[in-house]
């Protein structure tokens, strides 16, 4: 059955440094990957979406890569503040689509 | 421009009773997407409907229902309630069926099944 693991239940970063999050997946192939930011009793938020044919995307200090042939995405946060605590989904696409658990990523000042 | 918007806020139900969840997607948006999401998990797919039609549903029994209006807005009906339907219950809105389509999200209904 097809599978989306996000290998951290929780995160703690050191403030400035970069955070690194990771989505891999398994009997899937998506034609898109999402990443959410989701803040406590809130609704997720969305961050950046990268295609199959596309390796790496950029967004301010966002940035994600798509590795098809691994079956896994990395979220990379640089210079990473303490407003950055929240925790991250990645979702695909299939014939819907389907929500990682989420990572809980705790940037300490 | 108003985001998503949900109501009510927060609900409580016994079991067995039916609720309905509404949810306004933003302007110009005509898709309409439903999520359960419980504590420590990620959302998880119910419905999603495009032009009043529905497009995707999830692993979820029969005893949810929804149902997409002219105005592009939703409603979720969920009957004979179970402890198990506590939830946040999210609503998001896109331009499209497909999740190339940026999705945006409503704060949810939280849900409280006793």
């Amino acid at each position: 059955s097809q599978k989306i693991e996000q290998n951290s239940e929780a995160l703690n970063i050191q403030e400035g440094k970069t955070a690194t999050l990771t989505c891999n997946y398994t009997n899937y192939s998506p034609a898109y990957l999402q990443w959410y930011r989701q803040d406590p009793g809130r609704g997720p938020v969305f961050l950046l979406l990268i295609r199959e044919n596309e390796k790496e995307k950029r967004k301010e200090r966002l940035k994600v890569t798509f590795d098809t042939t691994l079956k896994q995405s990395l979220f990379h946060i640089t210079a990473s503040q303490p407003a950055d605590s929240a925790t991250y989904l990645c979702a695909l696409e299939g014939d819907k689509i389907i929500f990682g658990k989420g990572t809980r990523l705790h940037i300490l000042p | 421009d108003a985001g998503v918007t949900q109501s009510p806020t927060h609900l409580i139900k016994t079991r067995g009773q039916h609720v309905t969840l509404r949810c306004s997607p933003i302007s110009g948006h005509k898709s309409v997407s439903w999520y359960q999401q419980v504590l420590g998990q990620g959302p998880q797919f119910i419905f999603q409907y495009y032009e009043k039609e529905e497009r995707g549903r999830g692993n979820f029994p029969d005893r949810f229902s929804a149902r997409q209006f002219p105005n592009y807005s939703s409603e979720l009906n969920v009957n004979a309630l179970l402890l198990g339907d506590s939830a946040l219950y999210l609503c998001a809105s896109s331009g499209g069926t497909k999740s190339s389509y940026e999705q945006y999200f409503g704060p949810g209904t939280r849900l409280t099944v006793t």
